[in-house]
């Protein structure tokens, strides 16, 4: 079951929030996030686990709610380097795959 | 310093035609999967790999094989290609092996082979 990622897109200045989430039908065990700009590969940025242990890019800050089956990526200050789309990829433990949202695009003008 | 490096980056096809994708990594890691990303679709799992020998169904398997010939490499083949796998491909490899890996293993990433099938 593919996560529901939102928002599908968003615009910001340089400097300001934002705010991606992600969401489940069915229970997390762990929650990945990447990031791909155009025509790049994906880069890891950040794994949250079921229970509160973390592990990924200092600068990346994410929350983990296990009972709402939801993770949320906070980007503040943005800058231009930040652009580019942002993919959630969850595990519900049934296998040992993740299973992909379609992204949210995330784009910062000056 | 490669990582995961995918060869041929672009490829042109005519429907029926076969063709071989190649993923190498300098790793050392132990997993390896190949995905394919679509337009509003996000990355599908196509194939992956625990280990050496050893290969497994992901989402969307239909007309493709795999073969993991060493540690070191993961071929992905489509047999007789249709205007349905135009897509990007991605290799990418984990340090860790399923189920570890699904769990808390940082994928990394080929540049992507964009594959067209007319």
């Amino acid at each position: 079951q593919q996560p529901v990622q939102s928002p599908q897109a968003v615009i910001l200045r340089e400097g300001e929030d934002a705010v991606i989430n992600c969401s489940s039908s069915k229970a997390l065990y762990s929650v990945h996030w990447y990031r791909q700009k155009h025509g790049e590969a994906p880069v890891f940025l950040m794994i949250l686990l079921k229970g509160g242990e973390q592990k990924g890019h200092e600068k990346i800050s994410a929350s983990f709610n296990e009972k709402k089956q939801q993770s949320s990526l906070y980007l503040t200050a943005s800058q231009l380097s930040y652009s580019g789309t942002y993919f959630c990829g969850t595990n519900t433990g049934t296998a040992s795959k993740l299973t992909f949202g379609t992204g949210t695009r995330l784009q910062v003008t000056l | 310093n490669a990582g995961v490096t995918q060869t041929p980056k672009f490829q042109v096809l005519k429907t029926g035609q076969s063709m071989t994708l190649q993923c190498a990594q300098d790793m050392n890691h132990n997993s390896m999967y190949w995905y394919r990303q679509d337009p509003g679709m996000g990355l599908r799992l196509i194939y992956y790999s625990a280990s050496e020998g050893t290969t497994d169904k992901g989402e969307v398997p239909n007309g493709y094989n795999v073969s993991r010939l060493n540690k070191r490499e993961f071929s992905l083949r489509l047999e007789s290609a249709a205007p349905s796998q135009t897509s990007v491909y991605f290799c990418a490899s984990s340090e860790l092996p399923p189920p570890i890996s699904g769990l808390r293993g940082e994928l990394f990433f080929g540049e992507g082979s964009r594959l067209t099938v007319l």
